[in-house]
Parts: structure tokens; sequence; C-alpha cells
């Protein structure tokens, strides 16, 4: 069974510049939601996608946009990258989108500068 | 919205010694799950819980859904253990909008 699978693992980027992360979800799993977790904090909810839909937002601006695809692997965007937006940024997947354990990949860890 | 408790913040124990790490919180769930985070970033799923008891090798866990609350038990505490422990919950059911604590961090001394 092939876990939850994050790329890349590093990533620094500039003030305004535009990334692309991307998830690999743990097979049998069709949903994948994302998380950012700041240093020393909890993670926090960004969205969630199940079955190529957007599910559930968390407080986070439209800057911060998602895909997922037929093969259930997901992509985070985010555009106009602000210093505040250094985080982990992990995915995780799970059997449904509701009532089952959330697994997570390893994270992407971006750096703003 | 619903707010998490996790208590204590910090822990230390010695290898060998018995631990139980606790989360309140501020209504019904559906759903409660507890994480491990280790000292490299990986998030580990401990255990499903939403109501009950279970046990997972040394760990276990019980959530008591009326009185708001769940215990993370460690036994026999291991280096490996250390970390940052989570718990993380959800009023309705769905996975998504867990809503996660700011964890405890527990350091195991050999």
């Amino acid at each position: 069974e092939t876990g939850v699978t994050q790329s890349p693992t590093h990533l620094i980027k500039t003030r305004g510049q535009q990334v692309t992360l991307r998830c690999s979800s743990q097979s049998g799993h069709n949903t994948v939601s994302w998380y950012q977790q700041a240093l020393g904090q909890g993670p926090q909810f960004i969205f969630q996608y199940y079955r190529e839909e957007e599910n559930g937002r968390g407080n986070f601006p439209p800057r911060f946009s998602g895909l997922q695809f037929p093969n259930y692997s997901s992509e985070l965007n985010v555009n106009a990258l602000e210093l505040d937006d250094s985080a982990l940024y992990l995915c995780a997947s799970s059997y449904d989108r509701t009532n089952s354990p959330l697994h997570f990949g390893n994270g992407t860890r971006l750096t703003v500068t | 919205g619903i707010q998490v408790e996790q208590s204590p913040p910090d822990l230390i124990l010695q290898e060998g010694a018995n631990s139980t790490l606790r989360c309140n919180f501020s209504d019904s769930v559906n759903n409660l799950q507890w994480f491990h985070q280790n000292p490299w970033g990986q998030l580990i799923n401990l255990f499903y819980i939403p109501s009950g008891t279970k046990q997972n090798g040394r760990l276990s866990a019980t959530t008591v859904a009326t009185e708001r609350y769940s215990l993370l038990y460690i036994s026999s505490s291991q280096t490996t253990d250390s970390g940052v422990y989570f718990c993380a919950i959800d009023k309705t059911g769905a996975n998504s909008k867990l809503t996660f604590g700011k964890g405890i961090t527990l350091s195991v001394r050999p």
C-alpha cells in the first residue's frame, strides 16, 4: 500500500511569485485535504477535494486554490506569495470525506523571502 | 467555532515512564483523531476515536464525548515517542475542517 506522497519537499520562493505543490493520495483514497502548519502551531485546514470537487474550505483567501485529478492526486496553488505564507504544507488523504482517519504526507516546507 | 485545548503543553519523561495527554473540547464532536508529529515533521495518525476506547500496542485512547474530553495514554515510553501530539476534532463528522489543538510536546529522555 503506497502512502501519501508530496513534492517537492522544500521550496524557496520570492514574495509575489506563484507556487504549485503536489500530492498523491494513498491508494484507495478518494479524498484529499490540504493544511498549512506555521512554526509552533497546529495545522490549519485550507480546503478539501472529494472526487474532483471542492468539498469545504477554511479561512484562506482566494489566492489559495486547488485541483484534484481523476486519479485523486491533487495540487495546491498559491498566487502572489506573501512572507506569512512561509509554512509546512501538509496533504492528507482519506478513504472518504466523512468519518475516516486522515493520513498525512511528509509535507512541503515553503519559505517565502 | 469549536475550541480544542490540550494539556499539558510540554511533558518530559524518563524512558519507561507512563503518561496521560488530555484534549478538552468545547462542543459535541462526531470526529476526533489523535496524531503524532515526529521531529522531522511527519504527522502520523494514531487513533480515530470520536467515542469509546481503543488500544494499539503501548498506546491507548479514550474519548468521553458526553464530558467533552479525550485522553491519550502512553505506556513504557520510548525515545521514539518524542515529538508533538495533536488532537483534532470536527463537530459534523466530516473530515473537512478538522480543528487541531496547539499540541503537546513530549520529550522522552534515555
